[in-house]
């Protein structure tokens, strides 16, 4: 079974630039979440969707973040415009809820800003 | 507001011997708490996990300890091997979402 996916696996980008992050939770997963893992803040948590539907996005930092899922077997995460401090590195996880507390992650995102 | 945190960041421990990585949490309505561990260019996996009506859970060579008077865990990797070098994400998991630390970076010395 494929775990969660995740694509690219690295991003260089310019400031400004739009940036679109994608992910594909483990099929029959009902829940998804963004993360963000930085030296500063350690993993943070930026939106969360249940069964497509966004739940929490009170840890999304600003405006220029924004997260969809149209279907249960995709999600993006788009930045614009990008800017150097969003340089970090970018978790998908998924879930299914019910079935215990464990979350699966996805390799991640490198994401760098210049 | 960190709700979750991990001090001492980093630890290096003989291998065979044992390590010990804590925890503090301040939300006393935490159903569960989590250790994960991570290794460079992957994303964090699962470990293992206790309840917070238990105290103590065992598998293999990791143990998890929980203080809830404290609001404290930790966690005990014995004995300790190189393949354990990693970094280990404590979380508890509340209302559908965890809340991680920081990470505790460990380096077993061969």
């Amino acid at each position: 079974d494929a775990g969660v996916i995740q694509s690219p696996r690295h991003e260089v980008t310019e400031m400004g630039q739009e940036v679109t992050l994608r992910c594909k939770p483990i099929s029959g997963h009902n829940s998804l979440f963004w993360y963000r893992q930085t030296m500063m803040r350690g993993l943070e948590l930026l939106i969360y969707f249940n069964n497509n539907v966004p739940i929490d996005d009170s840890g999304m930092p600003e405006d220029r973040f924004s997260a969809k899922m149209p279907n249960a077997s995709f999600s993006t995460l788009k930045i614009q415009p990008s800017e150097p401090r969003d340089s970090a590195v970018y978790f998908c996880a998924s879930s299914l809820v019910g079935s215990g507390v464990e979350q699966f992650f996805g390799p991640g995102t490198r994401l760098t800003v210049l | 507001d960190q709700q979750v945190k991990q001090n001492s960041p980093s630890l290096s421990v003989q291998e065979g011997r044992i390590s010990i990585l804590n925890c503090d949490y301040t939300n006393s309505m935490f159903d569960y708490f989590l250790w994960y561990k991570k290794y460079p260019a992957e994303g964090p996996t699962f470990l293992i996990s206790i309840s917070s009506i238990k105290d103590k859970n065992e598998d293999g060579r990791f143990t998890v300890f929980l203080n809830k008077s404290a609001k404290h865990l930790s966690l005990h990797i014995v004995p300790s091997q190189p393949g354990d070098s990693a970094v280990y994400f404590c979380a508890a998991y509340g209302n559908n979402r965890l809340a991680f630390g920081k990470g505790n970076q460990v380096v077993v010395i061969p």
